[in-house]
């Protein structure tokens, strides 16, 4: 049973810092991995999909890898900025024989506050 | 232009009331889902259609029903709500269930059950 876990929970950081927040999956057979961002009360915003075949993807100060081999995907942000602050989820697609279902496994989230 | 969106907003209500959520997308996507996000914010797939076809249901009661009238649309009833429901369902949709899926999510519907 896949399981993904995201830690920190919370991470408060200044202005201008580069960060990583963390995404772990227990089975390595995913079809992708995405994440999302999600602002209060708010509905979900993808950021980056990773194919299984890839290593990494990037959009603009955002970069997500994945690492099936060891069940880890990062996202980094570089030179955060406080319109940055919102929770990240990250998201595994099981893999299913026939390909993907589309089930989506989501972590529980990295609450990001980013002080001006 | 909404890509995909949902109705109502937020939803009140009394144990027991039948209720509709309706989403609508219009990317042209041929599959569509509902999650659950309960109070502690944690996000977990109820059901997936592909083309008004149910391809997933993850342990959902049966007082929960999903209807896909074309595959532009994913309405989720509710029978004989309960405390428990309370929690804001999002609706996604993606282009297949075949190739590497981004999904796009509504925007919620926060649901509550007094």
């Amino acid at each position: 049973k896949q399981e993904v876990t995201q830690i920190p929970a919370a991470l408060s950081v200044p202005e201008g810092e580069n960060l990583v927040l963390n995404c772990s999956f227990t089975d390595s057979a995913i079809y992708n991995l995405q994440w999302f961002r999600q602002d209060p009360g708010k509905g979900l915003t993808s950021l980056l999909l990773i194919q299984s075949s890839q290593r990494e993807q990037t959009s603009g100060r955002l970069n997500a890898s994945l690492d099936k081999s060891s069940g880890r995907s990062t996202l980094y942000i570089a030179a955060s900025q406080p319109g940055d602050s919102a929770t990240y989820l990250c998201a595994a697609d099981r893999l299913n024989y026939g390909g993907s279902q589309g089930n989506l496994i989501f972590g529980k989230g990295t609450k990001l506050s980013v002080k001006p | 232009d909404t890509a995909v969106s949902q109705t109502p907003k937020y939803l009140v209500t009394q144990m027991g009331n039948d209720k509709s959520i309706k989403c609508e997308q219009n990317l042209g996507h041929d599959t569509m889902y509902w999650y659950k996000q309960d109070s502690k914010k944690f996000l977990k797939i109820m059901f997936s259609y592909n083309n008004k076809e149910l391809i997933i249901n993850e342990t959902v009661p049966n007082r929960f029903s999903p209807k896909s009238p074309d595959k532009a649309h994913l309405n989720l009833h509710i029978n004989s709500l309960e405390l428990g429901d309370s929690a804001v369902y999002f609706c996604a949709s993606s282009r297949d269930r075949w190739s590497y899926n981004e999904q796009f999510f509504g925007p919620g519907t926060r649901l509550t059950v007094l």
